[in-house]
């Protein structure tokens, strides 16, 4: 089992371009999640997944959107990068009674 | 909003010594979750507390959730170079269909040799 994937792991972007995050997960889990994490302030949840066909604003939703593509996979995109974009980017799955989270390995995002 | 303030930021200690850190919120969680996150990975998850008063215990982290259920703590014993990490609660809630976790900004901690 590879658990969360993550595609890239580094990304370098120019302000204004646009790219899409890609996640996979082989735990036939439900839920799935984006969260960003900068220095000092933590882990946001961005934008997450309760099911397949369902998505729902986190709390730092704007300039991003996602697919639920089928049960195992949920994309990030950024249409138009800003630099306050730059950071690490990482993607969950869960299904279990209390919801713990497993993360992917992040990607690692710079817009310059 | 639900907020998590973990404390200490920072903790650097020599090697066997003892440690806590706390996770406190004034928002009631259904469960309490702890990662731990080394540079270049994601967050792993340690354990989850759910019941008031909850007791865990993971070789020398002893993990406690407080009879409200609004706080945690982590105490690690005899700290060894291995335990150096990002350590990260989390509160559980559950809306819309899924569980949404609020995290803690995360203690570094640093074990000397």
């Amino acid at each position: 089992n590879a658990g969360v994937t993550q595609t890239p792991k580094f990304q370098v972007l120019k302000t204004g371009q646009s790219m899409t995050l890609q996640c996979a997960q082989d735990m036939n889990h439900n839920s799935m999640y984006w969260y960003r994490q900068d220095p000092g302030m933590g882990l946001r949840l961005i934008y997450y997944s309760a099911s397949e066909g369902t998505t729902d604003k986190g709390e730092v939703p704007n300039g991003y959107n996602v697919s639920r593509l089928n049960k195992r996979e949920f994309s990030l995109r950024l249409e138009s990068a800003a630099p306050s974009q730059t950071s690490v980017y990482f993607c969950a799955s869960s299904g279990t009674p209390q919801g713990e989270q497993y993360f992917g390995p992040g990607t690692r995002l710079t817009v310059t | 909003t639900q907020l998590l303030e973990q404390s200490p930021q920072f903790l650097s200690i020599q090697e066997g010594e003892n440690l806590t850190v706390y996770c406190n919120s004034s928002s009631v969680f259904s469960s309490l979750q702890w990662y731990r996150q080394e540079p270049g990975e994601g967050p792993v998850l340690l354990v989850t507390v759910v019941t008031g008063g909850e007791v865990k215990k993971l070789k020398r982290l002893t993990f406690q959730f407080g009879d409200a259920r609004k706080d945690s703590s982590l105490h690690i014993t005899a700290a060894q170079p291995g335990d150096t990490g990002l350590y990260l609660c989390a509160g559980a809630t559950f809306g819309a269909g899924s569980y949404q976790l609020t995290f803690g900004k995360g203690t570094k901690l640093s074990v000397i040799p």
